[in-house]
């Protein structure tokens, strides 16, 4: 079955990094793009990033571009998340989840379908 | 960007009902739109992926429907497991959330 485990949460000060990585198993990590998506103490879910398949395309959202930088690494199952210059608003539980890609339109587009539990990250002075 | 927008922010239902709760798309997601659960403290779980697809295992009481900009996710008769936060998330270009749907017990 599949399984996400989340690790490398923790408190960190305001301007710091931290690196959270997720362990991937119980399917081919290598044929699905990975993502991070986060929640914010009471609040909705946020996407963070994606990383593609085989490791050659990211994207991030607005929040975190240029702060965050996503990688994986398909020897191992592992995706990972490297979080610089961290703010007090991006503290949040951080999820990783797996992609699932529909490409029969000629075009791909992919949706998550299996999440980890979670992981807490509390950025604060 | 595409934004989502859910509709209602809470609903209170009773066990046995019928409820509805609406996901609008800034703009045009074909059908690219799936639909989430989540209880306090747990992983979202999915539901429903192409509007309409019902995930493996997932009871036949809940449905999606909808394409272009406006969807639905219906539960025909509420089970006092169902009592949870649905989020709508459009993956036609990146991905983005609604802001979720507290569904709570009447």
């Amino acid at each position: 079955q599949v399984q996400l485990v989340e690790s490398g949460g923790g408190v960190v000060q305001p301007g710091k990094s931290l690196r959270l990585s997720c362990a991937a198993s119980g399917f081919t990590f290598s044929n699905y793009g990975m993502h991070w998506v986060r929640q914010a103490p009471g609040k909705g879910l946020e996407w963070v990033a994606v990383v593609w398949y085989d490791g050659n395309n990211k994207h991030y959202a607005d929040s975190v571009r240029g702060r965050f930088t996503i990688s994986r690494d398909n020897s191992k199952n592992m995706v990972s998340l490297q979080m610089s210059s961290l703010r007090p608003e991006d503290t949040a539980v951080y999820y990783c989840a797996k992609d699932i890609a529909d490409c029969t339109s000629g075009a791909c587009y992919a949706h998550l379908d299996y999440w980890g539990q979670g992981i807490q990250v509390t950025v604060s002075s | 960007d595409i934004q989502m927008t859910q509709s209602p922010s809470t609903l209170s239902a009773s066990v046995g009902a019928r409820v509805t709760i609406t996901c609008r798309a800034s703009q045009s997601i074909n059908t690219y739109l799936a639909w989430y659960q989540q209880k306090p403290g747990k992983a979202p779980k999915l539901l429903i992926y192409k509007a309409s697809t019902l995930e493996t295992g997932v009871p036949s009481r809940f449905s999606g429907s909808g394409s272009g900009t406006e969807f639905t996710l219906s539960i025909s008769s509420l089970q006092p497991d169902d009592f949870a936060t649905y989020y709508c998330q459009q993956y036609y270009s990146h991905w983005t959330f609604g802001q979720g749907t507290k569904l709570e017990i009447k």
